[in-house]
């Protein structure tokens, strides 16, 4: 079956410093896998995806993720924190032609000044 | 583009009435989702729609909830009777499935409340 772990329900970090929200899949074909961040009382916002090519995906904000398929992980980065980053971010997968999503928990970020 | 809309932004109702939310997908995408959000639950598909068609809902918590896609542009989420429980943010999302770029794009969200 497939799933998505976020195994951090929160993580902090200083202004300035690189950050990182995990993420690790389970899927039984090749994986399709988004970030989305949603801030207070909007809705979700759709920051990068990974299809196929290059492990490394760039995104919105100046954020990137990282594919590595030996350890099934698509970890969220960014090089330098703002406090604007705070918010709660999702990771997501699917598999081949299932066109359903399924989705990570949540991990809450936040930046302090 | 609009994005995703999606009335009322806010409803407060008391139990026993009938809820209705309403969504208008981006203009040109073939497939729609409804999504409840707590913060018991997480986000939750409740259904999905591709070309009008319901494809897959059972993650329709019970009959008590219902969805229509009547055409490419519109699409309700029905809850009669509502009760306390429903009391959810609610989104509606919309992607284009099948041509290479299957991102889903959210909608701001009706917060609920039944009292």
């Amino acid at each position: 079956a497939q799933s998505v772990a976020q195994p951090e329900d929160q993580v902090n970090v200083a202004e300035g410093n690189p950050l990182t929200v995990k993420c690790t899949y389970s899927v039984s074909g090749n994986p399709y896998l988004f970030w989305y961040v949603q801030y207070p009382n909007r809705g979700l916002q759709f920051l990068l995806k990974y299809i196929t090519g290059d492990n490394l995906v760039k995104g919105s904000y100046g954020f990137e993720a990282e594919f590595n398929k030996s350890q099934t992980s698509f970890h969220l980065k960014k090089p330098s924190a703002l406090v604007s980053d705070s918010a709660l971010y999702f990771c997501a997968v699917r598999e081949g032609s299932n066109y359903q999503l399924i989705w990570g928990a949540g991990t809450k970020l936040i930046i302090k000044p | 583009d609009a994005g995703v809309i999606q009335s009322p932004r806010h409803e407060v109702t008391e139990m026993g009435q009938e809820v209705t939310l309403r969504c208008k997908p981006i203009s040109g995408h073939n497939s729609l989702f409804w999504y409840r959000q707590t913060m018991m639950r997480g986000l939750e598909l409740l259904i999905y729609f591709n070309n009008n068609v319901p494809i897959d809902d059972s993650g329709m918590p019970e009959d008590r909830f219902s969805a229509k896609m009547p055409n490419a542009s519109f699409s309700t989420l029905k809850i009669q009777p509502s009760e306390p429980r429903d009391s959810a943010v609610y989104f509606c999302a919309s992607s284009l499935l099948g041509g290479g770029t299957d991102t889903q794009y959210f909608g701001p969200g009706t917060r609920l409340t039944v009292l």
